[in-house]
């Protein structure tokens, strides 16, 4: 069974620091997609990641991907505390029916 | 159209009462995928509807939920006879065919069985 796990799972940082999370995945995909989620709310698409290599920037946050390796990274540069939130990684595993398997997801606190 | 709703926002209920929440996909989007997710988890998939055709339910969806799509547009999931580990964050979220793009949530509906 597909196993997404994303650590860390919780993160504290200064505001102005540089950080990595990371999601590692079991089983062969190049489809990885970041989310971000708000306390309460709904999950908002941030990075659509479709190939080996792929790399998409916005922003503070940059995502990128290595099928080989299964894992992707979600790099905040300089964070602010507007980015504190639970960002999840999600892997599709299953062709044609787009049915993603997420991480626990990894909750950010940024400090001011 | 301003993207997926879902009715209600939150929802109270007494262990074994019925309950029913609906989802209005973006118009144009003819798949739509139901998640549950509890507190401090990720989303986990339920079913999937491509038009009105249901073609894909979880183990997790157990017999006492079952989900509708009547005419390819919204879509209602109910679950009967609520148990408190029901509990939880239902989302709603639709995509176009062939969604490599990922998907778009709505706002869920948080299901309190006390």
């Amino acid at each position: 069974e597909l196993k997404v796990e994303q650590n860390p799972l919780f993160l504290s940082m200064q505001e102005g620091k540089n950080y990595t999370i990371y999601c590692n995945y079991s089983t062969t995909s190049d489809r990885l997609y970041w989310y971000r989620q708000d306390p309460g709310k709904s999950l908002e698409s941030l990075f659509v990641l479709l190939s080996n290599g792929a790399v998409k920037q916005e922003g503070r946050l940059m995502a990128s991907l290595d099928t080989k390796a299964r894992l992707s990274t979600l790099h905040i540069t300089a964070a602010v505390h507007d980015l504190s939130a639970t960002y999840f990684c999600a892997v599709d595993v299953t062709s044609g029916t787009y049915k993603y398997i997420f991480g626990t997801g990894t909750r950010l606190k940024v400090l001011a | 159209d301003t993207g997926v709703s879902q009715d209600p926002r939150h929802k109270i209920t007494k262990r074994g009462q019925n309950v029913t929440f609906r989802c209005d996909p973006i118009s144009e989007h003819n798949r739509l995928y139901w998640y549950r997710q509890t507190l401090g988890q990720g989303p986990e998939f339920l079913t999937y509807f491509q038009n009105e055709a249901q073609l894909e339910k979880s183990r997790l969806l157990s017999d006492r939920f079952s989900a509708e799509r009547p005419k390819g547009s919204f879509s209602t999931l109910e679950i009967q006879r609520t148990e408190q580990g029901d509990s939880a964050m239902y989302l709603c979220a639709s995509s176009p065919s062939g969604g490599v793009y990922g998907y778009t949530f709505g706002s869920g509906t948080r299901l309190t069985v006390v």
